[in-house]
């Protein structure tokens, strides 16, 4: 049970390249979300899915966009990178509760971006 | 708007000592509260919850946060503090009020740095 897996660890891009950030889920989770992390400002939502099918803004989606592949992939992606998107990028998903509800999330080890 | 606040960027702790950190936070209807901690270069790790239920909530490592509802308030506690525990710890909150198949959205604090020295 590898639990939430991200490719890439690390990636250096130069300012208005793309690239897509994946994430696996192996738990059966119904809700997947991408957050960023910057100093001193915590976790941010960028965006996430509540269940297969459907993906909703979180609380910083400009320049981003994704895709819920299926149950266990949720993809994001940089269509043209900013310097301003540096940041560590990390997934997470969570199961439903037998009353419906969310869970707790689960994360994954994250991935290191840095726009030059 | 829901909001969570960790008044404290840094705490500073001996070994063997208690330590506290400290969260605020602010929803609309009941809260979900979460602790997790983050050591250097990794995701974040689920500590523990509350949802409903006893105002003492025991997790992992030995932790363990009292929920005062008057207060709104979720301190992380733990009674004898290691070296090892020395990480990034974040506090979150998910509004009680979720429709369903909303995806149970979390707020985050900043983040508390606590440092454990010998």
């Amino acid at each position: 049970n590898a639990g939430v897996t991200q490719t890439p660890k690390f990636q250096v891009l130069k300012t208005g390249q793309s690239m897509t950030l994946q994430c696996a889920q192996d738990m059966n989770h119904n809700s997947m979300y991408w957050y960023r992390q910057d100093p001193g400002m915590g976790l941010r939502l960028i965006y996430y899915s509540a269940s297969e099918g459907t993906t909703d803004k979180g609380e910083v989606p400009n320049g981003y966009n994704v895709s819920r592949l299926n149950k266990r992939e949720f993809s994001l992606r940089l269509e043209s990178a900013a310097p301003s998107q540096t940041s560590v990028y990390f997934c997470a998903s969570s199961a439903k509760t037998s009353g419906g509800y969310t869970d707790t999330q689960y994360f994954g080890p994250g991935t290191r971006l840095t726009v030059l | 708007a829901q909001s969570v606040a960790q008044p404290e960027d840094q705490v500073n702790v001996a070994e063997g000592n208690p330590l506290t950190v400290k969260c605020t936070y602010s929803v609309s209807g009941n809260p979900y509260l979460f602790w997790y901690v983050q050591y250097p270069n990794r995701g974040l790790q689920f500590l523990l919850k509350y949802i409903t239920g006893d105002n003492l909530v025991k997790g992992s490592y030995g932790f363990e946060a009292e929920f005062n509802k008057s207060q709104t308030s979720f301190h992380l506690k733990k009674p004898s503090a290691l070296v090892s525990d020395s990480a990034l710890y974040f506090c979150a909150v998910r509004d009680g009020i979720e429709f369903y198949n909303q995806g149970g959205k979390l707020i985050f604090g900043q983040g508390t740095e606590l440092s454990v020295k010998p």
